[in-house]
């Protein structure tokens, strides 16, 4: 049963890069030819979608956030990451990685991981 | 950008109740980008609901969402205590993805 584990650091320090990983277990990125995205939930508020891919490197991105953000592949390691740049409190959030249902961006997310808590902090 | 306003904020409700969720867009959008999640507390989200009204895999035939346009709605029939959760809709359009601001559904 495929599964979405994220990890990396849970304290960034501001003006930073935030790099965080998800691993794709019990399935392969590239065989699946799903899409995959990034999502991020602020302490107490609700979800914001940060963006998404496919592993032959498509990717799209929140306009909000498109200037900081880098989405890629590596596909031998059937692992996706994530790199937000010049991070401020603002960019507090767990993370989450999930999974496009349909072979395309287009529409719902069905598959997420447990989400991974950080903050930006010096 | 379409805007997802949901309504009410909180809804308290006694087990065995009915809770009916809104979710209002900005403009019209296609019923086959809406989709509906429950967050519990401490957990990620769940797919409920995609393409406005179909049901998610192992989803209980007690949700069940509807409506076209810019108005839906997600339908609790019979709220159970594990139905205690924040519920979001989310829509997508032109590369990019939109969640509203979610519904707190309270268990009395």
């Amino acid at each position: 049963q495929l599964q979405l584990q994220e990890s990396g650091p849970g304290l960034v320090k501001p003006s930073e890069t935030l790099s965080l990983t998800c691993t794709v277990s019990g399935g392969s990125i590239s065989v699946s030819s799903y899409y995959w995205g990034w999502i991020r939930q602020p302490p107490g508020k609700g979800l914001e979608w940060i963006g998404s891919m496919y592993h032959i490197g498509n990717t799209y991105y929140n306009p909000s956030l498109k200037s900081r953000v880098t989405i890629s592949v590596d596909t031998a390691k059937d692992q996706f990451s994530l790199e937000l740049r010049s991070v401020t409190a603002a960019d507090t959030a767990v993370y989450y990685c999930a999974r496009h249902r349909l072979h395309t961006i287009r529409g719902d997310l069905d598959l997420w991981g447990q989400g991974t808590r950080v903050t930006v902090s010096s | 950008e379409i805007v997802l306003t949901q309504s009410p904020g909180t809804l308290s409700l006694s087990p065995g109740e009915r809770a009916t969720l809104s979710c209002r867009a900005s403009q019209s959008v296609r019923n086959f980008y809406l989709a509906w999640y429950q967050q519990r507390p401490g957990q990620a989200p769940r797919l409920l609901i995609y393409g406005a009204t179909s049901r998610a895999t192992g989803i209980p035939d007690r949700f069940s969402g509807s409506g076209s346009g810019t108005d839906f709605t997600l339908t609790i029939s019979r709220l159970e205590p594990e139905d205690s959760a924040v519920y979001y809709c989310q829509h997508y359009d032109t590369s990019l993805l939109t969640f509203g601001g979610g519904t707190k559904v309270e268990i009395k």
